[in-house]
């Protein structure tokens, strides 16, 4: 079962930054964390992943709390096509991902 | 260009069939993945496979089978379908120590 526990749902306006919170209280030392999003019939898509460090890509940016035990996903302009469903996970490699039921985020215009 | 691709898109069959779901990656990466996604819509994992191991999640029915015969390719084979078996499935795949799982468009499986 995926440890990690996330919003069932949140709405953000087109144009502003969407700030997707994630708990992962139990995450290990050497355990990842990685933001995929399904938008609605399609297969997931890698968004970013981290560690420790906050990290940024085109995409969006990745803060993780100093203790590691939650993180914020930020997409810093959010426009309709982000509307999906946004899924934290931990996982030690890219080759043990365990989906929980996300975040369902609504663009709105 | 599709990186990861499945056929059929779409598949209606009868309780009690056998069917085949494909996938294909032009990717070159060594690692592949079946997904099932419930109409609940969680995603669960059922298999991973590269060319040393394949590894089954063991809440999968031995029904389903992985098959691959090349480095591209991992197909599900389903034998005695049965209603609860409807789902989408993905196809995924990866490069060992990369970062990211590339998904497949899914196959929308309905079993009558």
């Amino acid at each position: 079962d995926a440890k990690t526990t996330q919003p069932t749902s949140m709405d953000c306006a087109e144009g502003r930054a969407a700030n997707l919170p994630c708990n992962h209280s139990t995450i290990s030392g050497n355990e990842y964390v990685y933001w995929y999003r399904q938008i609605h019939s399609q297969g997931p898509q890698y968004i970013i992943h981290g560690l420790k460090n906050n990290e940024t890509n085109e995409m969006a940016s990745l803060i993780i709390t100093e203790d590691r035990k939650s993180s914020t996903l930020i997409l810093p302009h959010a426009t309709l096509r982000d509307t999906a469903v946004y899924y934290c996970i931990e996982a030690y490699n890219t080759d043990k991902l365990i989906f929980g039921t996300g975040t369902r985020l609504q663009v709105f215009p | 260009d599709t990186a990861v691709s499945q056929t059929p898109k779409y598949l209606v069959t009868q309780m009690g069939n056998d069917k085949s779901i494909k996938c294909e990656q032009n990717l070159g990466h060594d690692t592949m993945y079946w997904y099932k996604q419930d109409s609940k819509k969680f995603l669960k994992i059922m298999f991973s496979y590269n060319n040393k191991e394949l590894i089954i999640n063991e809440t999968v029915p031995n029904r389903f089978s992985p098959k691959s015969p090349d480095k591209a390719h991992l197909n599900l084979h389903i034998n005695s379908l049965e209603l609860g078996d409807s789902a989408v499935y993905f196809c995924a795949s990866s490069q060992l120590d990369a970062n990211e799982q590339f998904f497949g468009p899914g196959t929308r499986l309905t079993v009558l």
